[in-house]
């Protein structure tokens, strides 16, 4: 149990256009879910806080207006990177929580070209 | 807001021996201490986790030990096989609920 989906895997999009990452958690409710990105060799950052029907928190330095983030319901919780450019490249890792433990999804790469 | 330090950052040892990785943070409120092992192009896994109120806790090969007043908790895996080869990160938080801060993570080899 306690499985949580990305989707796409990959992404490869042009610079200026947007591109959007769902999570979903598929056997939980998650009342909580997190969005990290991570760029090679490197950790994971937390970007935002999301929780089911309100609005994300999103740590500091991370715009909130190009990673917008929704979280419409207990299952799905969805990531749009708007406007994106080269440095927005990296590997996108959502999380949601369950009886007290975060479970990750299998992570999005993202590539912009 | 809360640091988490690791250590080392790479690690390398011969299948059956033990590993070790240390961490430390530093916030005294973080009662939360997950580890989690990443594959190349994966996302983490969950491993093992250790709660303020525990000292000790194993699980078959792995195991985890913490010292609130040193604030140091530790990743020791025994009989290592090839499969242990990984990144792992250690992390802490005010509660699984709330944000989890990771640490730079240490890139383990197993040697044949």
């Amino acid at each position: 149990g306690a499985v949580v989906s990305q989707h796409p895997s990959w992404v490869i999009c042009k610079s200026g256009t947007s591109v959007k990452i769902e999570c979903r958690s598929l056997d939980f409710q998650a009342t909580t879910m997190f969005w990290y990105r991570q760029f090679p060799k490197q950790s994971l950052m937390l970007m935002a806080t999301s929780n089911e029907g309100s609005k994300a928190t999103y740590e500091q330095g991370v715009e909130k207006d190009k990673f917008l983030i929704n979280h419409a319901s207990l299952t799905l919780s969805t990531l749009t990177v708007t406007s994106a450019h080269p440095e927005d490249s990296s590997f996108y890792i959502c999380s949601g929580d369950r009886a007290y433990e975060q479970y990750f999804g299998p992570g999005t790469r993202l590539t912009v070209t | 807001g809360e640091n988490v330090e690791q250590h080392p950052s790479t690690l390398s040892v011969q299948e059956g021996d033990s590993a070790v990785i240390k961490c430390t943070y530093s916030d005294s409120a973080s009662n939360y201490f997950p580890w989690y092992k990443q594959e190349l192009g994966k996302g983490p896994q969950l491993i093992i986790d250790i709660r303020s109120n525990v000292g000790e806790k194993k699980d078959q090969r792995i195991a985890v030990t913490l010292n609130k007043t040193a604030k140091h908790f530790s990743l020791h895996i025994t009989e290592t096989q090839p499969e242990d080869s990984a990144v792992y990160f250690c992390a802490a938080s005010y509660s699984s609920a709330s944000k989890i801060i990771f640490g730079s993570g240490t890139r383990l080899s197993i040697r044949p």
